[in-house]
């Protein structure tokens, strides 16, 4: 199975910050990378496919890149909204694997 | 507008069998493209797919969950039921379905229920 770790595991920033989240494949995945952002008690929301294709809806303020085995998640001026917990999934190959997921808390 | 919602019982004992059921609106599994999955979330843990089900019937299982896991559909009820033998408290999650569609979103999930908790305990 591959394995998808992502760091850092929570980071506290303020209102306006730019926070950077990274995932790392255990081994080539091309662009099959999403990024889902979950609030305590709700499900997931998808907000990155293919590694850089925003989904519809979701705010231009975040962004992904990356490609092969090490990708990114950039939520620039960070809302308030935006105070959840990001995971990293890939679609390479069976079975599908997440990361761990990287808290984002309020400074 | 697509929804998803899971059923199923709050408590299981060990070794007994789990059913839950997804019962969808908004799409159709008979449509080209569409698929289910379910993904389990342990507390305060991270998120482990379990398997997916394609409009064509096709099948696909987490390698480790296979042997326990079983996933089915009812087209005609826009339901997408799980299985899972031989449940263990390990095996405590919130348990979530979630929508793929192959032709815009190829293999992620862009819509989710609102999970159901499945508690292990004699």
């Amino acid at each position: 199975d591959i394995q998808m770790t992502q760091s850092p595991s929570s980071v506290s920033a303020s209102v306006g910050d730019t926070v950077t989240i990274t995932c790392r494949a255990s081994q080539d995945i091309s662009s099959w990378l999403g990024w889902y952002q979950q609030k305590p008690g709700k499900a997931p929301k998808l907000l990155i496919y293919a590694a850089s294709s925003l989904q519809s809806g979701v705010p231009s303020r975040f962004s992904g890149s990356g490609s092969g085995t090490d990708f990114t998640l950039t939520i620039s001026s960070l809302q308030p909204e935006d105070f959840a917990t990001y995971f990293c999934q890939q679609a390479d190959s069976f079975p599908w694997t997440f990361g761990q997921g990287t808290k984002v808390e309020i400074k | 507008q697509v929804t998803l919602r899971e059923s199923g019982p709050a408590l299981v004992k060990p070794t007994q069998t789990l059913t839950l059921t997804c019962t969808f609106s908004g799409f159709s599994l008979s449509t080209n493209g569409m698929c289910v999955s379910w993904i389990r979330q342990p507390p305060g843990k991270a998120l482990e797919w379990l398997a997916r089900i394609d409009w064509d019937d096709d099948k696909y299982y987490s390698t480790s969950l296979k042997t326990r896991l079983t996933i089915s559909k009812d087209t005609s009820k826009n339901q997408v039921v799980l299985t899972m033998t031989n449940m263990d408290p390990v095996d405590t999650a919130t348990y979530y379905c979630a929508r793929i569609q192959t032709t815009t979103t190829p293999r992620y999930f862009d819509s989710w229920g609102q999970g159901t908790l499945v508690t292990v305990s004699s």
